[in-house]
């Protein structure tokens, strides 16, 4: 039973232009969540996070929106470039001792 | 570089064998993580320590697991008797108390048990 869903497996999008990567969650009590980027044989690099009492964050090119009344949350990334190309992982802390319920990810593409 | 190591990067075994994984968290960070990471999936929580005490262990940590953090600085994740659905990504990740909520990652030991 997947308490954090990326259901898009990947996403491909044109250089320049804005990439929306979306997440889903099951569990209300979930109090902050993550986004991570992964490059093949590398580990998760933090991007952005928010708090659950938030609707948005923003850091630079990076905005995460979360809706709690729908139990979901987007990463908007604008303008995407080539270097953002990776799995971007959606990430809630569930866990008592600050564990992370990670979503399968969803690998992006961003064209020249 | 100051960030989480993590040896070896890459280990293949024979079924059977036993092996043994090192983490160096961010100095001073007194929260330490282990993941894994299989194929198509997102990491998945294995155990936790805060200083030396692990504080929590996930039911995907099987008896043939045990980790370790002796004095609050490096741990090891050792496998016995490994078997190929061992084989995954171990990632191991950092955090300093009080100091936000982000967990810093080391790169992983891929794990490939023949």
């Amino acid at each position: 039973d997947q308490q954090v869903k990326q259901n898009s497996p990947s996403l491909s999008v044109q250089e320049g232009r804005i990439s929306i990567l979306n997440c889903d969650y099951t569990n209300s009590m979930f109090d902050y969540f993550l986004w991570y980027k992964k490059y093949p044989a590398e580990g998760p690099t933090f991007l952005i996070s928010i708090s659950s009492i938030k609707d948005k964050n923003e850091d630079g090119r990076f905005t995460v929106f979360l809706n709690k009344s729908a139990k979901h949350l987007s990463l908007h990334i604008v303008p995407s470039q080539p270097g953002d190309s990776a799995v971007y992982f959606c990430a809630a802390r569930g866990g008592s001792q600050g564990n992370l319920i990670f979503g399968k990810g969803t690998k992006l593409s961003v064209k020249p | 570089d100051t960030g989480v190591s993590q040896n070896p990067r890459h280990k293949i075994t024979k079924r059977g064998q036993n092996v043994t994984f090192r983490c160096d968290p961010i100095s001073e960070h007194n929260r330490l993580y282990w993941y894994r990471q299989t194929l198509g999936q997102g990491p998945e929580f294995l155990t936790y320590f805060q200083n030396e005490a692990q504080l929590e262990k996930s039911r995907l940590l099987s008896d043939r697991f045990s980790a370790e953090r002796p004095k609050g600085s490096f741990s090891t994740l050792e496998i016995q008797r490994t078997e190929q659905g061992d084989s995954a990504m171990y990632l191991c990740a950092s955090t300093l108390t009080l100091a936000g909520d982000e967990q810093f990652f080391g790169p992983g030991t891929r794990l490939t048990v023949l």
